[in-house]
């Protein structure tokens, strides 16, 4: 069965620093994985996807996320934070074939002025 | 319009009223999702309807009813709502099962608040 679990559920930076999102998967098949972002009574956007081309994913917003297969890792970064960026975001994964996703509980990143 | 759509975007309804909630998409998908987040609770995902078939229901209590009348088209009929389920109900949708991957496109979502 596939799972998601992002550590930290509230991620706090600084304006200009460096923002991580941490995200594991569980699958016994190779995943397909993404990043969405809520903003405030709004739906999900996607922000980027992995799907089996190059480990590194560059998305919107100068966000990237770099699949590590041996470490089961999804990290979501962005090498600088802006007061736009803050919002609730999700980690999800699917695999080939299947009809749905299945997201991590989400991580509200705050950023500081 | 483009993408995903709900309307209304805003419900308040009491325990012993009848409401629905409405989803269009406009990307020519033919697989659509009501998910339920509530706060502090992860993403719930409901029902899927995959070409306008309901292909997984996630033991939703029966006062949720879905519709899907066609490929463009989701509703949620709600009736005699709890209080508890007062949540952001999201609606997305995505090319059918069977291509590579999943990606799923999603509306603003209905707020619902149950008095």
């Amino acid at each position: 069965a596939q799972s998601v679990t992002q550590l930290g559920s509230h991620v706090s930076v600084s304006e200009g620093a460096l923002v991580l999102l941490r995200c594991n998967y569980s699958s016994s098949v190779p995943p397909y994985l993404f990043w969405y972002v809520q903003y405030p009574n709004q739906g999900l956007q996607l922000l980027l996807k992995y799907t089996s081309a190059a480990t590194l994913v560059k998305g919107i917003n100068g966000f990237e996320a770099e699949f590590k297969k041996s470490e089961t890792s999804f990290h979501l970064t962005k090498p600088s934070a802006h007061m736009s960026d803050a919002a609730e975001y999700f980690c999800a994964v699917s695999f080939q074939g299947a009809q749905k996703l299945v997201f991590g509980q989400g991580t509200r990143l705050t950023i500081n002025p | 319009e483009t993408g995903v759509t709900q309307t209304p975007r805003h419900l308040v309804m009491g325990m012993t009223n009848k409401k629905s909630l409405k989803c269009e998409q406009h990307l020519g998908h033919n697989a659509m999702y009501w998910y339920k987040q509530s706060a502090k609770k992860p993403l719930e995902l409901m029902f899927v309807y995959s070409l306008e078939e309901r292909v997984e229901n996630n033991s939703v209590p029966s006062r949720f009813s879905p519709e899907c009348p066609n490929s463009s088209h989701l509703f949620l009929h709600l009736h005699t709502l709890q209080p508890e389920d007062s949540a952001l109900y999201l609606c997305a949708s995505s090319r059918e099962s069977g291509v590579s991957y999943n990606e799923q496109f999603f509306g603003p979502g209905t707020r619902l608040t149950v008095l």
